[in-house]
């Protein structure tokens, strides 16, 4: 089946910093894919939909200031967080959506995200 | 990599009826998530269901929990044609989430 990864796995920075992870589709193209944000013990909630060439559409409450999208090929979504703190800290999901009828969607694996 | 196994793969009912879709999964979890997603949108959660819970209802949604079968179910009661989605199963281990490949229902009017 389709792989979408992610990268790091984990990440542990200070606070102010700026952190940057990337999701791949590996062996198809995603012209859209999403990015999703976990708090421990809840579920996944989606932040913001990403696609190849537009800027990204953020789910309400979400900073777009914040959390910087960049969806530059069909095979690479990146999220920055912008000036890091420790509420940011979480675990953060991407997908991406195979082929045009937008059915088929795959997951990454996640990066753990601490900020301290 | 994906755990959980949605059974079946698509579902095609009449507006009124009762839709179940199955998600079975490989390893012990802390809890397991349906999703909903319409066609290019992203997920939507519908109803988390814990280890040590059997059922849980949310409206017209009902789930169950059968861990010695490793198994759930979700059932979508009285159906309407805005039903139609993907809904996903996804079990959780401290935070390390794995998605199934989604049930793809259609519910016609």
């Amino acid at each position: 089946g389709a792989v979408v990864s992610q990268h790091p796995s984990w990440v542990i920075c200070k606070s102010g910093t700026s952190v940057k992870i990337e999701c791949r589709s590996l062996d198809f193209q995603a012209t859209t894919m999403f990015w999703y944000r976990q708090f421990p013990k809840q579920s996944l909630m989606l932040m913001a939909t990403s696609n190849e060439g537009s800027k990204a559409t953020y789910e309400q409450g979400v900073e777009k200031d914040k959390f910087l999208i960049n969806h530059a090929s069909l095979t690479l979504s990146t999220l920055t967080v912008t000036s890091a703190h420790p509420e940011d800290s979480s675990f953060y999901i991407c997908s991406a959506v195979s082929g045009t009828s937008g059915r088929e969607q795959f997951f990454g694996p996640g990066t753990r995200l601490t900020v301290l | 990599s994906q755990q959980g196994e949605e059974d079946p793969q698509a579902l095609s009912i009449q507006e009124g009826e009762n839709a179940t879709m199955n998600c079975s999964y490989k390893t012990s979890i802390n809890n397991l998530q349906w999703y909903r997603q319409n066609s290019g949108r992203g997920l939507v959660h519908l109803i988390l269901i814990r280890s040590n819970e059997r059922e849980k209802h949310s409206g017209r949604l009902r789930v169950t929990l059968d861990t010695s079968k490793k198994s759930s179910s979700l059932l979508i009661t009285a159906s309407r044609a805005a039903d139609t989605a993907s809904y996903f199963c996804a079990t959780d281990l401290s935070n390390d989430m794995r998605f199934g490949a989604g049930t793809r229902l259609t519910v016609k009017p």
